[in-house]
């Protein structure tokens, strides 16, 4: 089946600090990648949607400047949170879409600000 | 804009016995709907979809879900649970015009006692 990976799984940075995680598709071409935040015991927020070669599309309200995206392939797109602070830590979960409507989703990395 | 309501935060039963974890959403339009299912710390699964045709949909895991249109509901049955579907339940709506974007209910965690 689609595999979908994201690096890190967990990571700490200090305040002030710019963080990148990774979200690949392992077995298929993904034309759109979509990255999720999650609050604990809460449900997915869409962040943005990206396509391979294009600008991510941001949700209402989700600072573009603060959440940078990059899809630089049809198999690896990366957020990068930028001057991360404490309100910034959450799990963040990408999916993948190839040819059909389904997404497939990634384990999440949680990260934590201090 | 589509919604969707998962009326039960919580649903705890014992092991063996039946469960339905409830699912309505709000579209002007047609939709595709999907329940996934999330472990601890984990990304979320797909358990099974609606795309069109039958209205009845088998799953993974023994998990099945009824389409409704009449009642815009999509709920999720299993005839027996095992302790091992202990988990966080997810049920996601999308349409026929912009089948990127997923609304997600706020989720059911799903309490399997032995």
């Amino acid at each position: 089946g689609a595999v979908v990976s994201q690096h890190p799984s967990w990571v700490i940075c200090k305040s002030g600090t710019s963080v990148k995680i990774e979200c690949r598709s392992l077995d298929f071409q993904a034309t759109t990648m979509f990255w999720y935040r999650q609050f604990p015991k809460q449900s997915l927020m869409l962040m943005a949607t990206s396509n391979e070669g294009s600008k991510a599309t941001y949700e209402q309200g989700v600072e573009k400047d603060k959440f940078l995206i990059n899809h630089a392939s049809l198999t690896l797109s990366t957020l990068t949170v930028t001057s991360a602070h404490p309100e910034d830590s959450s799990f963040y979960i990408c999916s993948a879409r190839g040819g059909s409507h389904e997404q497939y989703f990634g384990p999440g990395t949680r990260l934590t600000v201090t | 804009a589509q919604s969707v309501t998962q009326l039960d935060s919580q649903v705890p039963v014992f092991e063996e016995a039946p469960v339905e974890l409830r699912c309505n959403y709000s579209s002007s339009v047609s939709v595709y709907l999907f329940w996934y299912v999330q472990y601890p710390n984990q990304g979320l699964q797909l358990l099974l979809k609606y795309l069109s045709g039958s209205t009845l949909v088998k799953g993974i895991n023994g998990f099945e879900a009824e389409f409704n249109k009449s009642q815009t509901s999509f709920h999720l049955r299993k005839p027996s649970v095992h302790i091992s579907d202990t988990a966080e339940y997810f049920c996601a709506v999308s349409d026929f015009y912009n089948f990127n974007k997923f609304y997600f209910g706020s989720g059911t965690k799903l309490n399997v006692k032995p």
